[in-house]
């Protein structure tokens, strides 16, 4: 089962920066935090991931806290193209197989 | 960078028929993964290879399915014989296994339909 909780949807308005939280509380020190995204009848595609320092890369950023038990991903400006749902995956660490809990569903209203 | 391919892109099919849907993991990259994806269920984790070599079936539903890596370019997901509740888009995945930094790539899936 996957180890993460996330909100079932939200909205952001298209030009704003959309936050999107995720809870992993039983993450280790080594294990990765990942997150994908999902547009209507795609594969999911790969966004960003991290271990423990802030992450930042041409689709979004990541925040993670601290203590490691939660994160945020940022969409910076969204755009209507955004509209997906993002799964945060983790703990995840090398070899292990990945499972995708419910995601969050992201509309973006114009 | 063609991506993972998969094949072929929608299938319909009758319930008892065999069914065999195909993908081709990016260049280079070790680890494939099948994922079958229901709006009841979600992405659910079905098998996945390493260098080849199958390393968890335990997500594979029952008997009926089946899954091969004959070489490190092309893999089946064979399903004999196809029932209706099989329904469902298949994804295929590949990865670059090795270390932590390692994303999976998906494929466009395959929407399967049994009447």
């Amino acid at each position: 089962d996957a180890k993460t909780t996330q909100p079932t949807s939200m909205d952001c308005a298209e030009g704003r920066a959309a936050n999107l939280p995720c809870n992993h509380s039983t993450i280790s020190g080594n294990e990765y935090v990942y997150w994908y995204r999902q547009i209507h009848s795609q594969g999911p595609q790969y966004i960003i991931h991290g271990l423990k320092n802030n992450e930042t890369n041409e689709m979004a950023s990541l925040i993670i806290t601290e203590d490691r038990k939660s994160s945020t991903l940022i969409l910076p400006h969204a755009t209507l193209r955004d509209t997906a749902v993002y799964y945060c995956i983790g703990p995840y660490f090398g070899n292990e197989k990945l499972t995708f809990g419910t995601g969050t569903r992201l509309t973006i209203i114009p | 960078d063609a991506g993972v391919i998969q094949s072929p892109r929608h299938e319909v099919t009758e319930m008892g028929q065999e069914v065999t849907l195909r993908c081709k993991p990016i260049s280079g990259h070790n680890s494939l993964f099948w994922y079958r994806q229901t709006m009841m269920r979600g992405l659910e984790l079905l098998i996945y290879f390493n260098n080849n070599v199958p390393i968890d079936d335990s997500g594979m539903p029952e008997d009926r399915f089946s899954a091969k890596m004959p070489n490190a370019s092309f893999s089946t997901l064979k399903i004999q014989p196809s029932e209706p509740r099989d329904s469902a888009v298949y994804f295929c995945a590949s990865s670059l296994v090795g270390g932590k930094n390692s994303p999976l790539h998906f494929g466009n899936g395959t929407r399967l339909t049994v009447t």
